[in-house]
């Protein structure tokens, strides 16, 4: 139990294009997802937290209109990248909250903006 | 804001030997979690701690959590080539609405056989 897919996997995209990443909690319901993103070989950085049925919470530094979170259902949130630039190049996590302090990952979407 | 670091940043072991990596917080924390990484790969839960003082163990790895809960260690015995990867520690923020982990920045355990 508690799995949380991302799709796509992998997307390449031309820079000003916007790119939507999609993550899903297979067998349980999240009221809270978060999304993080992970330069190379460095650690990951809280984007987000993403409550359904409402706005999401960015942390500072975070362009709300750049990186757009919509969580529509308890086992669906989305985060589109607006306007790409090759910076926004990075690999994007999220992952979704069962109860209290226990979330799980997602695979990761891994965007390149040429 | 909540800070965590983490130290080393890189650790070269031969195979057999022992790994500790270390994890400080600027505030108190309500709990820790600790992560592994492979190359190419997404986190991977390994343990939470919640109490302070806690010593919890996985087979070759024992975790600890501080008195103050301030601070916490993740050790390993007699490494493995499969130990290789990424441990990241973790701590829960909480309040006003925003969420979510702040992460060290993780210590890459890199093992010679």
């Amino acid at each position: 139990g508690a799995v949380v897919s991302q799709h796509p996997s992998r997307v390449i995209c031309k820079s000003g294009t916007s790119v939507k990443i999609e993550c899903r909690s297979l067998d349980f319901q999240a009221t809270t997802m978060f999304w993080y993103r992970q330069f190379p070989k460095q650690s990951l950085m809280l984007m987000a937290t993403s409550n359904e049925g409402s706005k999401a919470t960015y942390e500072q530094g975070v362009e709300k209109d750049k990186f757009l979170i919509n969580h529509a259902s308890l086992t669906l949130s989305t985060l589109t990248v607006t306007s790409a630039h090759p910076e926004d190049s990075s690999f994007y996590i999220c992952s979704a909250r069962r109860q209290a302090y226990e979330q799980y990952f997602g695979p990761g979407t891994r965007l390149t903006v040429t | 804001g909540q800070q965590v670091m983490q130290i080393p940043q890189y650790q070269h072991v031969q195979e057999g030997e022992d790994f500790t990596t270390y994890c400080n917080s600027s505030t108190t924390l309500s709990n820790i979690q600790w992560y592994k990484q492979r190359p190419g790969g997404h986190p991977v839960f390994l343990i939470q701690l919640v109490k302070s003082g806690e010593v919890k163990k996985q087979k070759r790895l024992t975790f600890q959590f501080g008195e103050a809960k301030k601070n916490s260690s993740l050790h390993i015995t007699a490494t493995q080539t499969t130990d290789v990867g990424t441990y990241f520690c973790a701590g829960w923020r909480t309040g006003g609405g925003a969420d979510g982990l702040t992460f060290g920045k993780g210590t890459h355990l890199i093992i010679q056989p």
